[in-house]
């Protein structure tokens, strides 16, 4: 089955503690990305990464690490994680950056608390 | 940066009723998709509607496109208690590898 997982769906942590989510698609896509979700704010674009070895900031990149080794993987990385972090977070793929034809496929989401 | 503005923010209508969602826009695009969130989960895409295009249709879903107004209209028709769920809009915004998110209508369908 075609999917962007997400791993861990909830994550439980405190503040300074280096933590890792992964992000893994099964679609060969050449683009990934990754969002927070906060309420009232909408989705808002962390990083994303173009092919292989090319990442990209978005609109709110400090605090967080990517990289992108593997095709398929696209990690989000926390290096000290602070309480304004704790958010809802999507990785999403696509078969091309243009989007003309090739819309976002989403993770099921991973919820991260920061205390 | 948020481009997309959803209108309304929030609907809540009777089961079998059409339910219409709007989207404004700034700046020229390429294309314009629609997402769907069921609550806490990730998005999915319902349609992309392309520049040129006027009006596109997938099953009970209308997607209409007026770049002149920079504005686009989703529709559901006889709507359906799973319909129940938060309903996005994104453009590229002419550019490649960003979307830009509107902040979501909150479509609420009672039974």
């Amino acid at each position: 089955e075609a999917q962007v997982t997400q791993n861990p769906r909830y994550l439980i942590t405190v503040t300074g503690k280096k933590l890792t989510v992964t992000c893994s698609q099964n679609m060969n896509h050449e683009y990934m990305s990754w969002y927070r979700q906060d309420p009232g704010l909408g989705l808002r674009q962390i990083y994303y990464s173009m092919n292989v070895e090319v990442t990209d900031k978005g609109d709110v990149p400090e605090g967080y690490k990517v990289s992108r080794k593997e095709k398929r993987n696209f990690p989000l990385i926390l290096e000290s994680p602070s309480p304004n972090q704790t958010s809802l977070y999507f990785c999403a793929s696509s078969l091309s950056g243009t989007f003309y034809n090739s819309p976002l496929h989403f993770g099921n989401g991973t919820r991260l608390t920061v205390t | 940066s948020q481009q997309g503005e959803e209108d309304p923010q929030a609907l809540s209508i009777q089961e079998g009723e059409n339910a219409t969602m709007n989207c404004s826009y700034k700046t020229s695009i390429n294309n314009l998709q629609w997402y769907r969130q069921n609550s806490g989960r990730g998005l999915v895409h319902l349609i992309l509607i392309r520049s040129n295009e006027r009006e596109k249709h997938s099953g009970r879903l209308r997607v209409t496109l007026d770049t002149s107004k920079k504005s686009s209209s989703l529709l559901i028709t006889a709507s359906r208690a799973a319909d129940t769920a938060s309903y996005f809009c994104a453009t590229d915004a002419g550019s490649n590898y960003q979307l830009i998110w509107g902040a979501g209508t909150k479509l609420i369908i009672k039974p």
